[in-house]
């Protein structure tokens, strides 16, 4: 079935040390997402990238960085994870039809990898 | 900003019981709106949207209406089963934006 794959399931990270979250997907879906999720909160969008360009949201730490090498995989990179970057780590992906209006269809989501900072 | 607030949980709920889960949001301009589920260990799905006042999304047995008037798109079914037991994510996108807005997220739990 095509599907959003997150790899790992469960991240263990000691604090200050850079960690790599992985999703990857078979939809061949031209928008990818990232998205924070802390315990009892919404999800948070962080960025996305639409093909090859990278949209940041004004409130995301510099810290958070990701890099998309082609339209199957996405990272998130976390350069010096602190305590309060603890939370499940959605990745979700969309196809934009493009023209007016905006974007029109649905994302489709991960598992998430939930992120433990010790 | 844009902001979804949705009731609450846990929900407890027997089978077969009626439920509601309200959202309420505030935007600018004309949101569409959203309900996503989280089954036990999955990813979010999409569950039901509506894109303008007054259209009424369903799936699953599960509807909500659009209400500009109110800024609410309640979440109801008329009989919950025991593989409702999820969490329900309310959520807007605002106009162009790529961005999905949701609620915190509200636990039902239907017992046999």
């Amino acid at each position: 079935d095509a599907m959003v794959i997150q790899n790992p399931r469960y991240q263990v990270t000691q604090f200050g040390k850079p960690v790599t979250l992985s999703c990857s997907q078979t939809l061949n879906h031209n928008v990818m997402y990232w998205y924070q999720q802390k315990s009892s909160q919404a999800p948070k969008l962080l960025f996305h990238y639409y093909d090859k360009d990278f949209n940041n949201e004004a409130d995301t730490p510099d810290n958070f960085q990701s890099r998309r090498p082609n339209t199957s995989f996405c990272f998130l990179d976390i350069r010096s994870p602190g305590l309060g970057d603890a939370a499940m780590y959605l990745c979700a992906t969309s196809r934009d039809l493009g023209g007016s209006g905006g974007p029109r269809e649905k994302q489709y989501f991960g598992p998430g990898t939930r992120l433990t900072v010790t | 900003g844009d902001s979804v607030t949705q009731m609450e949980g846990p929900v407890t709920l027997s089978e077969e019981a009626f439920l509601t889960i309200n959202c309420t949001y505030t935007a600018t301009g004309y949101p569409s709106l959203f309900w996503y589920v989280q089954y036990p260990g999955e990813g979010l799905q999409l569950l039901l949207k509506a894109t303008k006042a007054d259209d009424k999304g369903s799936n699953k047995g599960f509807e909500a209406t659009y209400r500009k008037e109110t800024t609410s798109f309640h979440l109801e079914k008329g009989s919950v089963q025991v593989s409702d037991s999820a969490v329900y994510f309310c959520a807007l996108r605002a106009g162009s934006n790529y961005k999905l807005t949701f609620g915190k997220g509200t636990l039902l739990t239907v017992n046999p």
